[in-house]
């Protein structure tokens, strides 16, 4: 079955370093990979769409990549803050059919130290 | 403010009981998904409706039921309790519920089964 993975351990960087967190597929290559910010006992927070046929997006500080080659997904977040603080997921649909699923990564809870 | 509201905001409920979960999506949103959260699992996605049909399912229990009435609002149902089920559960809305639409999420609904 189709599954994403996503770092389960936290990352921790340093206010104005870029922040990476790396998700990865199995299987099928999906047409869609979205990214959603999540504050502890929030509703996740849509930030960033990228389809299968794009290499890369950005907005503001924020970059996502998709490497179909490589079945992984990259999302950077550039001159970090200590509000960038939050767990993020990954999320993916339109593979195999399952045009109508929004399947979503454990997430990885980034840490930015002041 | 997401503009999708769920009720209640927390429920704790006994082993074997039934509930009722409610969501109310953005204005003009169409498809309303649901999905669980818990400490070991992460977002799971439960079931997903448009304009009161289903059109997909997830991992959803037997126990579980949801519909979405005409006017879009949708109720999650929740049968037999057990203490497994203890979740966060979110509701989300999209406009139409095609693959390149973000989703906006509620605030959740914390149950406790004790």
């Amino acid at each position: 079955s189709q599954k994403i993975e996503q770092n389960s351990e936290a990352l921790n960087i340093q206010e104005g370093k870029t922040a990476t967190l790396t998700c990865n597929y199995t299987n099928y290559s999906p047409a869609y990979l979205q990214w959603y910010r999540q504050d502890p006992g929030r509703g996740p927070v849509f930030l960033l769409l990228i389809r299968e046929n794009e290499k890369e997006k950005r907005k503001e500080r924020l970059k996502v990549t998709f490497d179909t080659t490589l079945k992984q997904s990259l999302f950077h977040i550039t001159a970090s803050q200590p509000a960038d603080s939050a767990t993020y997921l990954c999320a993916q649909t339109g593979y195999g059919g399952a045009t109508n699923k929004l399947i979503f990564g454990t997430g990885t809870l980034l840490a930015v130290q002041p | 403010d997401s503009g999708v509201t769920q009720t209640p905001k927390h429920l704790i409920t006994a082993t074997g009981q039934r509930v009722t979960l409610r969501c109310s999506p953005r204005s003009g949103d169409l498809s309303v998904y649901w999905y669980q959260q818990s400490l070991d699992q992460g977002l799971q996605f439960l079931i997903h409706y448009y304009n009161g049909e289903e059109r997909a399912k997830g991992n959803i229990l037997e126990r579980f039921s949801a519909q979405q009435f005409p006017d879009l609002h949708s109720e999650l149902n929740l049968s037999s309790l057990e203490l497994g089920d203890s979740a966060l559960y979110f509701c989300a809305s999209s406009v139409t519920g095609l693959p390149n639409e973000k989703l906006f999420f509620g605030s959740g609904t914390q149950l406790s089964v004790l």
